[in-house]
């Protein structure tokens, strides 16, 4: 079935460092998610971008994250700088339109030092 | 805003017996709902959409129940086999008018499946 890739699937970054997270969503989707996984917590909503915006985003999406997809190629998550309790599971996620089936990649392990 | 409440956090079952994995959520008029399956090292795959009109909802060797009075989500694994280990999260979309792009998620629950 259709495939969100992440890359990688684990960073180790210093704190205070930038970072950021690749996506490849499924190829003809044009809705693409970040979600944020605590260890040991559940999987929380982090931001949802759409013909280049950010449509809606949580709180956790503080002002070090910045969300973008230049030129239809990976949807990516920076974080700039990094703090230790951004260490968590990403999860990206994509979908044809805002009431399809959601795609999840496999996620990508970040852990700041 | 909306909160789910995933229980049991693990769950261990014999191989033949059912398996039941429950989610309480908060708001009442949330509409849409969803259990994921994920297995070791793969991305979460979408067991079942779940509508608040409809009650009882079965797919291939499970049954998702939903109690809107309680607002309580449920799925019954029926028979389970060892290719059912993996881990289970339910998620709600809050509100009807809304869209699937905004996911609260419950906890998860470890479900293995001895021989």
């Amino acid at each position: 079935g259709p495939k969100v890739l992440q890359i990688p699937s684990h960073q180790i970054i210093d704190m205070g460092q930038m970072v950021t997270l690749n996506c490849d969503p499924v190829s003809n989707h044009l809705y693409f998610y970040w979600y944020k996984q605590i260890l040991g917590q559940q999987m929380e909503f982090l931001v949802n971008f759409y013909n280049g915006k950010v449509m809606e985003k949580s709180k956790l999406f503080k002002d070090q994250f910045s969300v973008e997809r230049p030129d239809g190629s990976y949807f990516t998550l920076k974080i700039q700088p990094t703090a230790l309790e951004d260490s968590a599971v990403y999860f990206c996620a994509s979908s044809w339109d805002r009431n399809t089936e959601v795609f999840f990649g496999k996620g990508t392990r970040l852990t700041v030092v | 805003g909306e909160q789910v409440e995933q229980r049991p956090p693990h769950l261990s079952v014999r191989e033949g017996d059912s398996a039941v994995i429950t989610c309480t959520y908060t708001d009442p008029n949330s509409y849409y709902f969803f259990w994921y399956k994920q297995e070791p090292g793969a991305s979460l795959q979408l067991l079942m959409k779940v509508f608040s009109s409809t009650e009882i909802n079965e797919g291939q060797g499970f049954t998702v129940l939903l109690n809107k009075k309680d607002k309580r989500l449920s799925l019954n694994l029926t028979a389970a086999h060892p290719g059912d280990s993996a881990a289970y999260f339910c998620a709600v979309s809050p509100i009807a008018s809304s869209s699937f792009s905004k996911l609260v998620f419950g906890q998860g629950t470890s479900l293995s499946v001895v021989p």
